[in-house]
């Protein structure tokens, strides 16, 4: 499975866009971006995937580069209750997930 | 999205007994279930792939008899800790997936085992 790399932790001013990276570079053509999050004591919750073509939902947008090799998931407005660890994943069809360190994201009033 | 739950959510329990944890996919059909542990400040960790039917596939290092893992339905499958020590005393969560291998993970809470 390729490998991510994300910053350890991020800073973001509530009400602003948090802009969180990861770096896949070894990416394969079959093999998805998935982003999870992870609020405290809880199981982590499904946010975003894409295969080559930006996303957007309710929760937040995701910008995959054209070669592939980084995206970005930007939480538009972010809230208080945003502050958590977010993984970005990347899995070939059908694979498991295998989690890394992830980003732990705080939102400062 | 989809629901999973997990029960219970919180155990203590002596060491030298056994301990199950059930995961439910509560409103769709999950054929494939996995479970994963966490220590504190840590990522998760997958331990088994569990195939509804079929016996469970473990990564490598996780005893397969230590951690038992049924998955009897297509809403239900089950993690018994055997012969529980204080270094099992981990957070538990298990994800399900709906359909077939395109289908995202969704995951339970989370169950908080303490081993004395």
């Amino acid at each position: 499975d390729a490998k991510t790399t994300q910053p350890p932790s991020m800073d973001c001013a509530e009400g602003r866009a948090a802009n969180l990276p990861c770096n896949h570079s070894t990416i394969s053509g079959n093999e998805y971006v998935y982003w999870y999050r992870q609020i405290h004591s809880q199981g982590p919750q499904y946010i975003i995937h894409g295969l080559k073509n930006n996303e957007t939902n309710e929760m937040a947008s995701l910008i995959i580069t054209e070669d592939r090799k980084s995206s970005t998931l930007i939480l538009p407005h972010a809230t208080l209750r945003d502050t958590a660890v977010y993984y970005c994943i990347v899995r070939p069809t059908g694979n498991q997930f295998y989690f890394g360190t992830g980003t732990s994201l705080t939102v400062i009033p | 999205g989809a629901v999973v739950s997990q029960h219970p959510s919180r155990v203590i329990c002596k060491s030298g007994t056994s301990v199950k944890i059930e995961c439910r996919s509560l409103d769709f059909q999950a054929t494939t279930m996995f479970w994963y542990r966490q220590f504190p400040k840590k990522s998760l960790m997958l331990m088994a792939t569990s195939n509804e039917g079929s016996k469970a596939t473990y990564e490598q290092g996780v005893e397969k008899d230590k951690f038992l893992i049924n998955h009897a339905s297509l809403t239900l499958s089950t993690l018994t800790v055997t012969s529980a020590h204080p270094e099992d005393s981990s957070f538990y969560i298990c994800s399900a997936r709906e359909g077939d291998s395109h289908s995202t993970q969704y995951f339970g809470p989370g169950t908080r085992l303490l081993v004395l």
